[in-house]
């Protein structure tokens, strides 16, 4: 079956480290997303790509940094430099002829101890 | 104010009630999606809709878009209907992009 993979579901980091959250799509979508979910707030987008080698900063960029290598693959580096980062990330991915129709991934939990 | 207002914030039905959900949004948008979140936390998109209603099984969503407001209605709940609810229009961003923004969520418990 088509979907959105994100690994790993929970994740614990030390603070001052990095570490990264996989996003893998099976869908042939061309664009990808990166939304961060913090409790009882609305999702805020961090980075999307809409093609292969490039991908632009949302609304709340600092201290996240991303790569779009592959079409398939949109992996978000948590970086030390992230003052606030535990929190609930959300992958989506979508098809640019379906504007606006989002397929999301099950998420990502990261807390820093 | 927040670019996006739901109400209510949390819900608590009992079997077989109506549920209503409310939406109002202050962007211009093109389209606007209602989306489902269960408590393991991943994401569905229930639906998108640019004007009118639009019906998948017991779930309706309609939107008025000069009123700039969407309800989401729920016949017949169910106790699996119990999830949070989220309103996303999707507005115009800079350089022409499309932007969605989302609302907190209605969290709705729905009781045997």
């Amino acid at each position: 079956d088509g979907g959105i993979t994100q690994s790993p579901k929970y994740l614990f980091r030390k603070e001052g480290q990095n570490v990264t959250l996989s996003c893998e799509q099976n869908l042939n979508h061309d664009a990808m997303y990166w939304y961060r979910q913090d409790p009882g707030q609305g999702l805020r987008l961090i980075y999307y790509s809409q093609i292969v080698n490039d991908f632009q900063k949302g609304d709340i960029a600092e201290g996240y940094s991303v790569s779009r290598e592959k079409k398939e693959s949109f992996p978000l580096t948590v970086t030390s430099a992230q003052k606030n980062p535990t929190a609930f990330y959300l992958c989506a991915s979508r098809n640019r002829a379906h504007v606006g129709v989002l397929t999301f991934g099950a998420g990502s939990r990261l807390t820093v101890l | 104010k927040n670019e996006v207002e739901q109400s209510p914030q949390n819900l608590t039905a009992q079997e077989g009630e109506f549920i209503t959900i409310n939406c109002s949004y202050s962007v211009g948008i093109s389209a606007l999606h209602w989306l489902q979140q269960h408590p393991g936390g991943g994401i569905v998109s229930l639906f998108m809709l640019s004007s009118g209603k639009k019906k998948h099984g017991r779930l309706i969503a309609t939107i008025n878009i000069q009123e700039k407001h969407s309800s989401l209605h729920i016949t017949a709940s169910h106790p699996r209907d119990s999830a949070v609810y989220i309103c996303a229009p999707l507005s115009w961003g800079q350089g022409g992009s499309e932007k969605l923004v989302f609302g907190k969520g209605t969290k709705l418990t729905v009781n045997p």
